[in-house]
Parts: structure tokens; C-alpha cells; sequence
């Protein structure tokens, strides 16, 4: 089965000030992981994928990646924030052993960034 | 750019009675998926569809919900006898298929059932 955690339900930072939205994934055989982003009353947008290759996975609007395969983790980054950058933030992963097309979604994590 | 259009964007209905959501994927994707949203937290998994049936569901996919593709562009999400606990944001999504490929999302319609 796979499964992703979110350990944050929110995140405050300055505007300005680096980012990092953490996740942690579970999955029986190598993963294919996602960022999403959902603004209020909107569908979710994405922003980036690991495949394979370079650890460091770069997107939209400024937002990487960092893929470690021995932490099992896939946190999401930014070198400076931007008001704008408030919003819902989804990790999710598709197990490529067995998993299906499916992706599975952790619970989220709330940014907000201030002035 | 190409989106996923879904209809009606906000419904109300009573316990009991059936609703259908509708949904238009990206015209040459291949896999369609419904997901809902509790509240604006989990995105839960509900069911997925290739070729023109089933190819995943998960638990909360009971005999009460059902989907169709009747007609090569549409991708219907049926719940026949409404609770109280589907009220919820039930986003349509889709994909060319490659499992490196993200899901492309609609804007979701919201079911408040009273």
C-alpha cells in the first residue's frame, strides 16, 4: 500500500524568507512523487514530479524539490516566499509496484506567508 | 492550455435523492479519476477508469456511486440515494496515461446534501 505524511498542518513564514513544506511517503516499490497546490474554492494545481534521475527536481513559480530516497522524503522548497504563495500544499505518490495509475494524497499542509 | 471542466460548480440536494456530476477531461487523456474533498482537507480517492470500465476503486466506492463515459467526451460521477456524509468537493481529474504523467484537475463540484 502506499501512503504519504504530511507532519504539518501549517507552515508560517515571512515573506522573503525560504520555504520547506515537508512530506514523507511509503510505498512497496519505487515511487513516482508530486507536488500539488490548491488555492481556496479551486481544484488542485500542479507543481512538480520526481521520476527518476537528479534528486533536486525543479517547478512552477519557483518551487523544487528535494527527493532522499533513504529518508523517504520529498520536501517541497522555495528560496524566497511571496505573499502570493499562500495556499493548500499536496504531496502525493504513486507506487510503481502494484499501486495502479492512482495517486495517493497526504492531508495537506497550509502556507502562509505574512509581510 | 487544455483544463478539465466540471458542471455544476455548486449542488444542493435533499437525503435521499440521486445527483449526477458531470465532468469533461482533457479530449486526449485517457484515465479518468474522481477524488473528494471532506472540508478542504484529505483529496480522497474514489474510483479510476480506462478503456471504458473500472480499473481501481477504493472503499468509499460503494454500490451507491456508479460512473459512466456515455459518450466519449463526458465522464459522469452518479450517487444514487444521497447521506448526509458525501456532502463534499468531488474533483474529476485526468491524464495521457504514462504513470510518469501528473493528474490535471478540475475545479471540483460542491455537494452539500440536506
Amino acid at each position: 500500500a502506499q501512503s504519504v505524511a504530511q507532519p504539518e498542518d501549517q507552515v508560517n513564514v515571512a515573506e522573503g524568507n525560504p520555504l520547506t513544506v515537508k512530506c514523507t511517503y511509503s510505498v512497496s516499490g519505487n515511487p513516482y512523487l508530486f507536488w500539488y497546490v490548491q488555492y481556496p474554492n479551486r481544484g488542485l494545481q500542479f507543481l512538480l514530479k520526481y521520476i527518476t534521475g537528479d534528486n533536486l527536481v525543479k517547478g512552477s513559480y519557483g518551487f523544487e524539490a528535494e527527493f532522499n530516497k533513504s529518508q523517504t522524503s520529498f520536501h517541497l522548497k522555495k528560496p524566497s516566499a511571496l505573499v502570493s504563495d499562500s495556499a493548500l500544499y499536496f504531496c502525493a505518490v504513486r507506487d510503481m509496484a502494484g499501486g495502479g495509475n492512482k495517486l495517493t494524497f497526504g492531508t495537506g499542509t497550509q502556507l502562509k506567508v505574512e509581510l | 492550455e487544455p483544463e478539465v471542466t466540471q458542471t455544476p460548480s455548486h449542488q444542493v440536494t435533499q437525503m435521499g435523492q440521486e445527483v449526477i456530476l458531470r465532468c469533461v477531461p482533457i479530449s486526449n487523456h485517457l484515465y479518468f479519476y474522481w477524488y473528494r474533498q471532506i472540508l478542504g482537507q484529505k483529496v480522497e480517492f474514489l474510483v479510476s477508469f480506462y478503456n471504458n470500465e473500472i480499473s481501481e476503486k477504493s472503499e468509499i466506492f460503494d454500490d451507491q456511486f456508479s460512473v459512466e463515459r456515455p459518450d466519449g467526451s463526458n465522464f459522469t460521477l452518479k450517487i444514487r440515494s444521497t447521506k448526509l456524509e458525501d456532502s463534499a468537493m468531488y474533483f474529476c481529474a485526468s491524464h495521457t496515461g504514462p504513470s510518469n504523467s501528473p493528474l490535471h484537475f478540475g475545479n471540483g463540484t460542491r455537494l452539500t446534501v440536506t
